[in-house]
């Protein structure tokens, strides 16, 4: 079993909806979760950084993470073809454990 | 916000030619540093943990004598593909975790080398 699962298939969305991406992983010594945006031939941008369990929103983002059932989610309100992107998730044990990354969502919405 | 800057951005040469890119955090100093390799519509590959004034740890499978990483000081990490070869084609992608920050996360990635060997 991987440590992070996220399913790649793309998910396009008409402008306007509401995006909802998650990953679940398997180490439950995982404390630091984030998702990363990142636009082609780009580096991954920092979107959300949630420490434990709990909700965390930033504007129209909203991440949320459920340690118990090793679950996390982004949401992404009135979406914008702007963000059109790929979105990964992250997380780790902390000190200087390595990140681990899911495979990666390409979305795209529709204008 | 914490900023890390990556060049060159773009890179194509010649088989056999070494190449090296630079990773600098800019106004906040980094002890370690991250090396990643991607492929494209794959994840990111973490190759090595670059430490100040002490050696790099590589990943499993990753040569340390074909990459080589520098990190002489608390703001630079170079990465040095040597006699790279069309197999090294990449993009290359260093991180760092920002000043202040609680267990070495989140990490801040710079914007990618894309490194072509023909």
């Amino acid at each position: 079993q991987k440590e992070v699962e996220q399913d790649p298939g793309p998910l396009s969305v008409p402008e306007g909806a509401i995006v909802s991406l998650n990953c679940t992983y398997s180490n439950s010594a995982f404390q630091y979760f984030m998702w990363y945006r990142q636009y082609s031939r780009k580096g991954p941008e920092l979107l959300m950084y949630t420490y434990s369990s709990g909700n965390k929103e930033d504007g129209r983002f909203t991440a949320q993470v459920d340690k118990s059932s090793k679950y996390i989610s982004l949401f992404i309100r009135d979406s914008q073809p702007s963000d059109s992107a790929t979105y990964l998730c992250a997380m780790s044990a902390g000190g200087n454990n390595r990140l681990a990354f899911g495979k990666g969502n390409q979305v795209v919405v529709i204008p | 916000g914490a900023v890390v800057s990556q060049h060159p951005s773009w890179v194509i040469c010649k088989s056999g030619t070494s190449v090296k890119i630079e990773c600098r955090s800019l106004d906040f100093q980094a002890t370690t540093m991250f090396w990643y390799r991607q492929f494209p519509k794959q994840s990111l590959m973490l190759m090595a943990t670059s430490n100040e004034g002490s050696k790099a740890t590589y990943e499993q499978g990753v040569e340390k004598d074909k990459f080589l990483i520098n990190h002489a000081s608390l703001t630079l990490s170079t990465l040095t593909v040597t006699s790279a070869h069309p197999e090294d084609s990449s993009f290359y992608i260093c991180s760092a975790p920002g000043t202040g920050m609680v267990g070495n996360q989140p990490q801040h990635f710079g914007d990618g080398t894309r490194l072509s060997i023909l």
